[in-house]
């Protein structure tokens, strides 16, 4: 099983729609947790951190479910600049040291 | 503050040639690491440094080295290339919880 999963998509979604991605760890140790945006031939950028909270950014709201270990992330009216790939990332402490592992990513693409 | 810049953004090597790709940060980040990303692979850790001086290998560290003997430059020296390491190279660097910032990438190709 992998380290951290994540449907690859390809999600097409009009414009205007709400969509939602989940993400599953299975390293229970997991501490910390992101989602990053990565345009074609980019690199990746961090969109938001993921509370167990949960946690909202304008249009984007994250939540941590622990005790199932998924992740997820939400896009309400979603515009067409919203079009790209979505990266899953977890952090895990291992003796004082970060192991953040991503995942494969969900690509995204809003229709007009 | 220019972040992570990565250096050159493509390369086409020889097999067997070596090579070495920059990265330096300006935002007084310990933590530095290398990634690669392959299609459908994501990105897998070749190696990281928590600090000056300081560096260990990750999921992917064989053909790599790397050195860290300042705070700001973080290099990745490819020792003898091989079509495998064919693939974008990134250098990210963070601080403790905040998220990593990425360079712009390396692409490379090895023939």
């Amino acid at each position: 099983r992998k380290e951290v999963e994540q449907d690859p998509g390809p999600f097409n979604v009009p414009e205007g729609a709400t969509v939602a991605f989940n993400c599953t760890y299975s390293n229970s140790a997991s501490q910390s947790f992101f989602w990053y945006r990565q345009d074609c031939r980019k690199e990746p950028k961090l969109l938001m951190s993921v509370y167990s909270s949960g946690n909202e950014d304008g249009r984007f709201t994250a939540q941590l479910n622990r005790a199932s270990q998924y992740i997820s992330l939400l896009i309400r009216d979603s515009k067409l600049s919203d079009s790209a790939t979505y990266l899953c990332v977890v952090n895990a402490f291992n003796f004082g040291n970060e192991k953040l592992t991503f995942g494969t990513g969900t690509r995204l693409t809003i229709i007009p | 503050n220019a972040g992570v810049t990565q250096t050159p953004k493509f390369q086409v090597l020889k097999t067997g040639q070596s090579m070495t790709l920059q990265c330096a940060q300006d935002m007084n980040h310990e933590y530095m690491s290398w990634y690669r990303q392959d299609p459908g692979m994501g990105l897998r850790l070749i190696h990281y440094s928590v600090g000056a001086g300081i560096t260990d290998q990750g999921e992917v560290p064989n053909g790599y080295n790397v050195s860290r003997s300042t705070t700001e430059d973080f290099p990745l020296r490819l020792l003898s290339a091989a079509p495998s390491q064919t693939s974008v190279y990134f250098c990210a660097s963070s601080s403790q919880n905040y998220g990593y910032t990425f360079g712009s990438g390396t692409r490379l190709t090895v023939v």
